[in-house]
């Protein structure tokens, strides 16, 4: 009964460097999508990917890079960390648009 | 712009209170989703609202969807401390991906 799982659960950053958030589903949903929620300012979409081989910027892409290698996995890299990007990030999947979204439990990263 | 505006943003209330929370937009929607988001976890979904004049009722939690589809609220009876969290109120924006939030209202529940 995994759902949506998120890893790591937290990560400290020093400003340059990169890393990757993983993000899979084992529920075989077509949309996926990297959200970015930071206090006050609600969710913010980063990436989203309506299929395998297929990804689409969202509001916030800067300074983030994903790929979609298979159905299960969207991984979101960030390239040179930035205070700026100090947030909880959140991945999420629905069967297609329109449908429930199922979040997963969150990455809280701080960039220092 | 398509945004969703909720109200109030902030709400502390003490256990046994009703309190209603409002989600609107300057457009017509479709369908719109109510989030709770508890604090360290993602958001969860508790309803979906689909026809103008909608009333759905989940325990205590009252959801209704305006006539003019433009608007829904989210009324809670008797508050209890586990209704503390975020609620989020999401549509969809008609395109592939576009799916839009509001700030979300944040309750706290005093025992």
């Amino acid at each position: 009964n995994a759902g949506v799982t998120q890893t790591p659960k937290f990560r400290i950053l020093k400003i340059g460097q990169s890393m990757t958030l993983q993000c899979a589903q084992d529920m075989n949903h077509n949309y996926m999508y990297w959200y970015r929620q930071d206090p006050g300012m609600g969710l913010k979409l980063i990436y989203y990917s309506v299929g395998a081989g297929i990804t689409d910027k969202g509001e916030v892409p800067n300074g983030y890079n994903v790929s979609r290698s298979t159905t299960e996995d969207f991984p979101l890299r960030l390239e040179l960390a930035a205070p700026s990007q100090t947030s909880v990030y959140f991945c999420a999947s629905s069967r297609s648009s329109g449908n429930t979204i199922y979040f997963g439990e969150g990455s809280w990263l701080t960039v220092v | 712009t398509q945004l969703l505006e909720q109200s109030p943003q902030f709400l502390s209330i003490q256990e046994g209170e009703n309190l209603t929370v409002y989600c609107n937009s300057s457009s017509v929607f479709s369908s719109l989703q109510w989030y709770r988001q508890e604090p360290g976890e993602g958001p969860v979904l508790l309803v979906t609202v689909v026809t103008g004049g909608e009333v759905k009722k989940l325990k205590r939690l009252t959801f209704q969807f305006g006539d003019a589809r433009k608007d829904s609220s989210l009324h809670i009876t008797a508050a209890q401390p586990g209704d503390t969290g975020l609620y989020l109120c999401e549509r969809y924006g008609g395109s592939q991906g576009n799916l839009i939030f509001g700030k979300g209202t944040k309750l706290s529940v005093k025992p």
